[in-house]
């Protein structure tokens, strides 16, 4: 069975850079067809697509993010990450890691979520 | 402000019908798939329905979901107290060139 488990500081100050890991195990990071995704959601708020990333490195983001998002594979560990710069209190909020069947497709495994404040 | 456009809130008494809608635009839903994704209080969303009215395994059939024009729906049949969830549809967008999510729906089952 598929696990993805984000980790990462869950206390960030504001200006600075958010860093998460996200581990996959019970299957590889490199299968070919599958994307691997950062979705977030704000305390009491909805779902937000952050970018995805293919084994081989190819990202896409979410326009709105993009100027300050940086997803990385790492295939000898079996992990992805994410950074995302120059963080405010606007992007407090869990944020999931997840599997995606393709690049505009549905994301069928998900992390647990890890929550991060942004706040000094 | 989400790109797809969803009710706030549903609700329905057990063994009921309802229906939560979703609706988009001729870039997203209207030239691609749509998916719903059913989260639970506390945990993290899960894949309801993919490509607009497919059911993982393990999905009980009284949920389905469907798909017209730019808006889609999904519709859940003999409702149960553990149906109660926020319900989340989402679907590539051309012109933002990725994924947007509606804004989610708050079942009640009362």
């Amino acid at each position: 069975q598929l696990q993805l488990q984000e980790s990462g500081p869950g206390l960030v100050k504001p200006s600075e850079t958010l860093s998460l890991t996200c581990t996959v195990s019970g299957g590889s990071i490199s299968s070919s067809s599958y994307y691997w995704g950062w979705i977030r959601q704000p305390p009491g708020k909805g779902l937000e697509w952050i970018g995805s990333i293919y084994y081989s490195g190819s990202t896409y983001y979410n326009p709105s993010l993009k100027s300050r998002v940086t997803i990385s594979v790492d295939t000898s560990k079996n992990q992805f990450s994410l950074k995302m710069s120059s963080v405010t209190a606007a992007d407090t909020a869990v944020y999931y890691c997840a599997r995606q069947v393709g690049p505009a497709e549905d994301f069928d495994y998900w992390g647990q979520g890890t929550l991060v404040t942004v706040s000094s | 402000q989400s790109v797809l456009t969803q009710p706030p809130s549903a609700s329905g008494t057990p063994g009921q019908r309802v229906t939560i809608s979703c609706s988009g635009s001729s870039s997203n839903i209207g030239s691609n798939y749509v998916y719903w994704y059913q989260q639970l209080p506390g945990t993290a969303p899960k894949l309801l329905i993919y490509r607009n009215n497919q059911r993982p395994s393990g999905v009980p059939d009284r949920f389905s979901g469907s798909k017209s024009g730019t808006s889609a729906s999904l519709a859940i049949s003999g409702l149960r107290s553990e149906d109660e969830a926020d319900y989340y549809c989402a679907t590539w967008d051309d012109s933002l060139s990725g994924v947007v999510f509606g804004g989610g729906t708050k079942l009640t089952v009362l």
